[in-house]
Order: C-alpha cells, then structure tokens, then sequence
C-alpha cells in the first residue's frame, strides 16, 4: 500500500470550501486513492475514492494529479458537522487491507 | 452506502473475563470483514481479516487465542476477547466489503470495551 502524507490539522470556515491535500508520491499505477472521514468516537465513514479521472459524489468532490502523486479532497460547503479526522489512503481496490495514517483533524469554525 | 452494525456498543467487564463482539452487514452480504483496534489519540490498527468460512489472518503481533474471530455466515463476524485484561480496553471497529459496492469497505460504528 502507498505510504500517504497528510497534515496533521487544518481549520476551515463555516460554509466555505474546506480543500483537504495528500500526498501519495509511491502510488503504484493500480492503486486507488480512498478518503475516509472519522467522527469523534463513532467508526469512519467512506467519502469517496478514484484511480485517475477527478471524482464527484453527494459528500464531496476528489481532484487527483495528473502524475497522481497528490490529491485533494474538497468539501464544497463545509459545516460543523464536517469536522473530523480525514483519512488519505492507497489501496488496491478490493485487495481489501487498508493501512490507516495519522490523518488530518479538520476544525471547521463558526 | 453499504450498512454494518455493531453489538455492544459499548461494554464494561472484570479482568479474566471473556467479551463477544458481533458485526453485522445490514443490507449486503460481506465475503470479507475485518477487526480493527483504535486507542485513544490513536489511529486504526488492523487487527485481523476475517474470510466467510476459513480462518481468520491476523496481522503481526496480533495474538489469534487472545483474540477470537469468527465469520459463520456472510453477514455475521465475531470477535471474542478472551481472558481480558485491562490493556485491551480500547476501540474495537469492523469492517465490511462488498464486491456489489465497487469493492468498497464500509465500517461499524465501533464497540468500546473497557475492562476494569
């Protein structure tokens, strides 16, 4: 699995665009990229994930590079409830194993 | 998204006693879970992946006696934690894939054990 890079935390206001990076320098060509989000005590819950083309569903949107070396997880309209631990993580989709990081803890303010 | 329930959802028990964990997909059946381990602060550590029908694999440093894992059907996994001891009060989280959802894994809400 791709070691990914994440800062450890960022703020973000209240009804603006929260733009999330990750860095996964040794992605191999067929590994996803998957971001996960965890709320304070509760299990993570999946945002999204894609291998090449942006992506764009319901919770949020997925722009990865060309060289697919860095992504960036975008929530177009941050809420309070958005705030949580967000996990960037390569995998091969469905070899299943998916190796947690540190993440980035996401405050968004009022 | 795919549904997984957890039960307990939380558990409180004395030293030497053994605790079951149930994990459950709602609404699809789930040839593969996994058990994964959260301490405070921390991230999630994978504890073992459980295959409908076979042996559990566990994950280094992981004791397979200590921590029981069954998975009889394909919507049901379990996970025993036998001869408890303080030191395995942490939060236990699992997980489930389906191959009708692009393969996607989606979690439990998580069962946090505090042995005393």
């Amino acid at each position: 699995d791709a070691k990914t890079t994440q800062p450890p935390s960022m703020d973000c206001a209240e009804g603006r665009a929260a733009n999330l990076p990750c860095n996964h320098s040794t992605i191999s060509g067929n590994e996803y990229v998957y971001w996960y989000r965890q709320i304070h005590s509760q299990g993570p819950q999946y945002i999204i994930h894609g291998l090449k083309n942006n992506e764009t569903n319901e919770m949020a949107s997925l722009i990865i590079t060309e060289d697919r070396k860095s992504s960036t997880l975008i929530l177009p309209h941050a809420t309070l409830r958005d705030t949580a631990v967000y996990y960037c993580i390569g995998s091969i989709q469905g070899a299943q194993k998916l190796v947690f990081g540190q993440g980035t803890r996401l405050t968004i303010n009022p | 998204g795919a549904v997984v329930s957890q039960h307990p959802s939380r558990v409180i028990c004395k030293s030497g006693t053994s605790v079951k964990i149930e994990c459950r997909s709602l609404d699809f059946q789930a040839t593969t879970m996994f058990w994964y381990r959260q301490f405070p602060k921390k991230s999630l550590m994978l504890m073992a992946t459980s295959n409908e029908g076979s042996k559990a694999t566990y994950e280094q440093g992981v004791e397979k006696d200590k921590f029981l894992i069954n998975h009889a059907s394909l919507t049901l996994s379990t996970l025993t934690v036998t001869s408890a001891h303080p030191e395995d009060s942490s939060f236990y989280i699992c997980s489930a894939i389906t191959r009708g959802l692009a393969e996607t894994q989606y979690f439990g809400p998580g069962t946090r054990l505090l042995v005393l």
